[in-house]
């Protein structure tokens, strides 16, 4: 079955620490990768994804994810983590539904609690 | 551009009532969803849309109905509303979902039911 997991579910760190939110996938043929960050009481904002290219990408507040196909994950990460990154993070696969049609699998979220 | 936009944002129903949630996106987009979210369990998706008029189950479709008249607005209904669809329901909308794309998905705001 096609999945993604996201093994912890809360994740503890001091601000000015890099941070680490780690996402595996399982999906036949080539995967499509997804972050996502959602703020209290907000909908899912867009962070980052992987198509193909570059295994390291970067996306918005200064997030980056490194794709490793041999060990099928996904890991967010940041260089030094911010109080303001405090939020629910969730990772998504793109699965092929029907003949044409994209549908997207989200983890079960991890909570990122950065400390002052 | 107000993306995409849910009303209302919190609603109590009793058992057996029936609502609709409503769901609008102004950025011409193809693809519509509905996710609910509960604790521990992610997103998961109810219904989806590909464009006005067509529209397919997700994983979690039972207890919803949809319909796609016209390409801004995506209706999720609850005919028989029931305890265990309490949840934050969210809609999202992209551009395409073509297999061959990565499209970022949009989310709105979220209505927060509770069925008595």
């Amino acid at each position: 079955a096609q999945s993604v997991a996201q093994p912890e579910d809360q994740v503890n760190v001091a601000e000015g620490n890099p941070l680490t939110v780690k996402c595996t996938y399982s999906v036949s043929g080539n995967p499509y990768l997804f972050w996502y960050v959602q703020y209290p009481n907000r909908g899912l904002q867009f962070l980052l994804k992987y198509i193909t290219g570059d295994n390291l990408v970067k996306g918005s507040y200064g997030f980056e994810a490194e794709f490793n196909k041999s060990q099928t994950s996904f890991h967010l990460k940041k260089p030094s983590a911010l109080v303001s990154d405090s939020a629910l993070y969730f990772c998504a696969v793109r699965v092929q539904a029907l003949s044409d049609t994209d549908k997207l699998i989200f983890g079960t979220g991890t909570r990122l609690q950065v400390f002052p | 551009n107000a993306g995409v936009t849910q009303t209302p944002k919190f609603q109590v129903l009793k058992t057996g009532q029936s609502m609709t949630l409503q769901c609008a996106q102004d950025m011409n987009h193809e693809y519509m969803s509905w996710y609910r979210q509960d604790p521990g369990m992610g997103l998961r998706l109810i219904h989806y849309s590909v464009g006005a008029g067509i529209t397919d189950q997700g994983e979690v479709p039972n207890g919803y109905n949809v319909s796609r008249s016209t390409t801004e607005d995506f209706p999720l209904r609850l005919l028989s509303a029931a305890p265990s669809q309490t949840s934050v329901y969210f809609c999202a909308s992209s551009y395409s979902s073509r297999a061959s794309g990565g499209e970022t998905q949009y989310f709105g705001p979220g209505t927060r039911l509770l069925v008595l």
